[in-house]
This record gives structure tokens, sequence and C-alpha cells, in this order.
């Protein structure tokens, strides 16, 4: 059975400062994605890595996938409020299907 | 990239009742998915919608309880079936849209709201 685990699972941060999400899982993948969700909301794409050594980035936020360790990573340059929400790596199997990681809920304080 | 709209965005619901969630693309998709949301926590695939064939099951999810239809490229629905207030959770649509070429990604939709009193 796939396993999915991200950490920190709960992130609370100062405007300005850099963090890493840390994203592994169990099982031969070669596709994972990261999304958002804000409160109430459904999930925004933010990434997708589709091979080793993948590194995507936008804005503040810049993803890399390791597809040997099983690990990707989301890092958050000079963090601002607005980045505020529940990241969720996720892990693409046969047939299309996600498995999700438990999320990430990084807050950004002033 | 691909829309998804569901209906209905949230209902409340009493237990041993059924309620019906429709999904709807704006484009014609190959793969689509229903995924559950409880309270709190992350997502579980409850079934792949394959089209002109019945849905195929995660483990722990059954078709009596979460019947899928699948009709057209476009459309699906799933039922959730005689609710006990453990099926509150949030319900979302997902599709894989081509991109072009070999690429494609996963869209959601913006999810149901189920609260079963």
């Amino acid at each position: 059975e796939l396993k999915v685990e991200q950490n920190p699972l709960f992130l609370s941060m100062q405007e300005g400062k850099n963090y890493t999400i840390y994203c592994n899982y169990s099982t031969t993948s070669d596709r994972l994605y990261w999304y958002r969700q804000d409160p109430g909301k459904s999930l925004e794409s933010l990434f997708v890595l589709l091979s080793n050594g993948a590194v995507k980035q936008e804005g503040r936020l810049m993803a890399s996938l390791d597809t040997k360790a099983r690990l990707s990573t989301l890092h958050i340059t000079a963090a601002v409020h607005d980045l505020s929400a529940t990241y969720f790596c996720a892990v693409e199997t046969s047939g299309s299907r996600l498995t999700f990681g438990e999320g990430t809920q990084l807050t950004v304080n002033p | 990239s691909a829309v998804i709209s569901q209906k209905p965005s949230r209902d409340i619901c009493q237990r041993g009742t059924s309620l019906t969630i429709q999904c709807q693309v704006d484009s014609q998709v190959t793969m689509m998915f229903w995924y559950r949301q409880q309270p709190g926590q992350s997502l579980t695939l409850i079934a792949t919608a394959n089209q002109g064939s019945e849905a195929t099951y995660e483990s722990g999810f059954v078709i009596d309880k979460f019947p899928i239809s699948r009709p057209n490229l476009t459309f699906s629905t799933l039922t959730v079936s005689n609710m006990s207030p453990e099926d509150s959770s949030i319900y979302l649509c997902s599709v894989e849209a081509s991109l072009g070429g070999s690429r494609y990604e996963q869209y959601f939709g913006p999810g149901t709201r189920l609260t079963v009193t």
C-alpha cells in the first residue's frame, strides 16, 4: 500500500522567512503533484513534477522531485501572508489514481 | 485546463436518505475520479468513473454505498446512499485533462460539502 507522508503537518512562520515542506512516498512513481487548498475551497494545482530531478518555480514557491529518494520538496522563499493555506502533495500511481499526503497547514504571520 | 462544476455545492441531509452529486466538465475527458475529504483530513480516492463500464472502487468503498454513473465523457454522478453522520464530508470530482501531446494534469472541481444530521 502506498504511503505518502508530509512534514511538517503544521507550520507557522514569519513573513520574510524561508522554509521547506517535505513529501516522502513509499513506492515508485514518476508523477507528483502539489496542490494548495484555502479554507472552504477546492484544490488549486501548483506544480506537476514528472521526472527525477524536476524543479519548478512559481513566484515564491519552488518544488523539486527526487524519484530515487522518493522525496519531493516545496520550498517557500520570503513568505508572505497570502501564502497561508494547506498544501498537499499527491503521488500518482497506476490508472492515474492519486494518493495524498496528510497536508501541511501553513500560517504566515506578519 | 478543464473547468469543472459540481451540483449541489452544499447540502444538509437526514440520516438514511441518499444524495446524488453531479460533476460536469467543459471538455471531453477519459478519466474522472471521485474523492472524499472528511473534516480536517486529506483526500481519499473513492472510485474511478469509467465511461461505458462500471466504476472501479478503492478499498473500503463499495458500489452499494457509493453508486457512480458515467454516461458520457463530460459528466458523472456520485450517489451517497443511506447516509449516516460519518458520511459528512466534502466530495470532490476530479478529471485528467490533456495539455497537448502526452502531457496531462489532474484538476479538481469545487466540491460538494455534505452534512448529515
